[in-house]
């Protein structure tokens, strides 16, 4: 089944506490991008990769990393998390981009204590 | 830059109804336009999508929409509401920048029995 897969679904951890969300997609998608979701706010992209070692930012970089060392997983890593990124995170793929639309995993919801 | 405004946060209507979500756009080429749909504790669905093909689109579980460009809109309307209906709708817009969709704040549609 074609899909994108996330892990963890559900996360609490600690403020400083480095973590790491995977994101895999099993359709030779070129593109690949990360999102977070917040109340009132909609769905805001943080990075995204338009193919393997190409990455750059997206509306909100800050406190996020990511890395794309092949073309099927792309991680999201917080190194020092702070409640403010206390969200629901989303992983999306897409064979060209934003022009046909992505498919988007199950989230992972985030909890920063 | 490309925008997207949903003109209700919340819609309710009972089973069997006709069903409106208004959705108005801005962007400085032509876009593609998303609806997307959120079921509670789910992840992103894709309703239907406008890529400049025919403006009258068609998507899963009865939806439509019309991309109405003079004025700027993309509706996304069904004849008769099913209570599964019921879940959070998202507006999207295509930016080339970046691979990126840009998401209205959301609609959240209730169906009453």
């Amino acid at each position: 089944e074609a899909q994108v897969t996330q892990n963890p679904r559900y996360l609490i951890t600690v403020t400083g506490k480095k973590l790491t969300v995977t994101c895999s997609q099993n359709m030779n998608h070129e593109y690949m991008s990360w999102y977070r979701q917040d109340p009132g706010l909609g769905l805001r992209q943080i990075y995204y990769s338009m193919n393997v070692e190409v990455t750059d930012k997206g509306d909100v970089p800050e406190g996020y990393k990511v890395s794309r060392k092949e073309k099927r997983n792309f991680p999201l890593i917080l190194e020092s998390p702070s409640p403010n990124q206390t969200s629901l995170y989303f992983c999306a793929s897409s064979p060209y981009g934003a022009l046909l639309g992505y498919t988007f995993g199950s989230g992972t919801r985030l909890t920063v204590v | 830059a490309q925008s997207v405004t949903q003109l209700d946060s919340h819609v309710s209507v009972s089973e069997g109804t006709p069903v409106l979500l208004r959705c108005n756009y801005s962007s400085s080429y032509s876009p593609s336009l998303f609806w997307y749909v959120q079921h509670p504790n789910k992840g992103l669905q894709l309703l239907l999508k406008y890529t400049s093909a025919a403006t009258l689109v068609k998507g899963i579980n009865g939806f439509e929409a019309e991309f109405k460009k003079s004025e700027t809109s993309f509706h996304l309307t069904k004849p008769s509401a099913h209570m599964s209906d019921a879940a959070e709708y998202f507006c999207v817009v295509s930016d080339l920048q970046g691979g990126k969709l840009i998401f209205g704040q959301g609609t959240e549609l209730s169906v009453k029995p």
